[in-house]
């Protein structure tokens, strides 16, 4: 079945540190991937989506691009900053198999001054 | 606009009782999903509402669970008997068509079974 694999954390990172959380799936249909953050004491909120092989979604810094190839969507983002400390989920929305959401596990990340 | 709303943000209940949390989702959206969310995991799939009817229960872990969106807008997951396993974070979302448009979700409503 469909799933999703994520790198393990906690990571904590120095600001200005350059960030890479990685994630692969399976899907047995044309998935769309996306990257969830949490915030802490907030809900999760889209950070980015990319809903075909080799799209690449971006926002507020950060990135990942949809490879088929590896079947991953690691997310990347240059230089971290402080704000940037929450909870990080990978997901994919599969239509062949419906409409819900896999998630990953989640990755914490603490970025220090 | 308005987000996906939950009620109540918090329950605190004691095993054996019933529970109603309630989803309010974004205006206009037709499809509606519950996930249930343990501590350190990310969210597991529960039920999908489009419309009115349930698509997919497939994610309910057991009989005490059932789901209801009556009018296609306001949804309602209940939980009969709880136990002390069931305490989790409870997360609704919301999305405006079907094949993997993005979800909005709701802040979640904290349930602690005693």
């Amino acid at each position: 079945g469909d799933s999703v694999t994520q790198m393990e954390g906690p990571v904590t990172l120095s600001e200005e540190a350059f960030l890479t959380i990685n994630c692969t799936y399976t899907a047995t249909g044309y998935p769309s991937l996306f990257w969830y953050v949490q915030y802490p004491g907030e809900g999760l909120q889209l950070l980015l989506k990319a809903t075909k092989a080799d799209d690449k979604g971006s926002n507020k810094g950060f990135e990942a691009t949809y490879r088929k190839e590896t079947t991953s969507f690691h997310l990347e983002k240059g230089s971290v900053q402080v704000s940037d400390s929450a909870v990080y989920f990978c997901a994919l929305s599969d239509s062949d198999t419906g409409n819900q959401f896999y998630f990953g596990t989640g990755t914490s990340l603490t970025v220090i001054p | 606009g308005a987000g996906v709303s939950q009620t109540p943000s918090n329950k605190v209940t004691e095993k054996g009782k019933y529970v109603e949390l309630r989803c309010d989702p974004i205006s206009g959206h037709t499809a509606l999903y519950w996930y249930r969310q343990s501590l350190g995991q990310g969210p597991e799939f529960l039920i999908y509402f489009q419309g009115t009817g349930a698509a997919d229960d497939s994610g309910l872990p057991n009989d005490r669970f059932f789901a209801v969106r009556p009018e296609g807008s306001v949804s309602t997951l209940k939980i009969q008997r709880t136990e002390r396993g069931d305490s989790a974070v409870y997360l609704c979302a919301s999305s405006s068509y079907r094949g993997g448009n993005t979800q909005y979700f709701g802040p979640g409503t904290r349930l602690t079974v005693l």
